[in-house]
């Protein structure tokens, strides 16, 4: 396993179609994240788990999105009924559990173009 | 107040000259800070962390951490067109109701280094 690995690295759907993204982490982490990049911005959190727990959602995020992590391993990402201004780049990190002293590490991203 | 803040910039140094990149937050109890540089198009990459007031030396890199002050920077020595980038600066914060942390960004700084 080396690293943090993320499917598909582009996307390109209509408008109101539905999409979904995986992210498998690195294989001891427990902690997994979601973040949403637009251009000249930095990663905006959206979601993390604690192996299969949701711990927290961003309250900017809608209700078209929704994250799973069933075994604790691999987790998707799906956006619902999707809409122009969700186009940016889907980036998934993973921490080892080790406290509030850990470092996180990103996957290349999915990049979601909606037309 | 936004969690993470940082100047957008951009800061323009000469190559060889000292460029120092800065960030404050807002959460009081967090301890760990983190430094990642992202070049257009691709992910963030970790380039230091630092859990202790003081300074931290790796290579070309200090990062420096002022919890009283709630206040964390980045300088890198003998800069190099290379270097030009955005850098990102991480903390984690405190997640809501779970008592586990969660990692934040800033906006980022883009940093260029002239040759």
């Amino acid at each position: 396993d080396t690293g943090v690995s993320q499917d598909p690295r582009h996307k390109i759907t209509k408008r109101g179609q539905n999409v979904t993204f995986r992210c498998d982490p690195i294989s001891e982490h427990n902690r997994l994240y979601w973040y949403r990049q637009t251009l000249g911005q930095g990663p905006e959190f959206l979601t993390y788990f604690q192996n299969e727990a949701q711990l927290e959602k961003s309250r900017l995020l809608s209700d078209r999105f929704s994250a799973e992590r069933p075994k604790g391993s691999f987790s998707t990402l799906e956006i619902q009924r999707t809409e122009q201004g969700d186009s940016a780049m889907y980036l998934c990190a993973s921490s080892p559990p080790a406290g509030s002293n850990t470092e996180a590490f990103f996957g290349q991203g999915t990049r979601l173009t909606v037309v | 107040q936004k969690e993470v803040e940082q100047n957008s910039g951009p800061l323009s140094v000469p190559e060889g000259a000292i460029a120092s990149l800065n960030c404050t937050y807002s959460d009081r109890v967090s301890q760990s800070f983190f430094w990642y540089r992202q070049y257009s198009g691709k992910s963030p990459e970790l380039i230091m962390s630092i859990y202790s007031n003081g300074d931290k030396e790796d290579g070309r890199f200090t990062a420096q951490l002022n919890k009283a002050s709630q206040y964390v920077s980045l300088l890198i020595r003998d800069s190099q067109p290379s270097d030009s980038a955005t850098y990102l600066c991480a903390v984690n914060i405190r997640a809501r109701n779970t008592g586990g942390f969660k990692t934040i960004f800033g906006a980022g700084t883009r940093l260029f280094v002239k040759a």
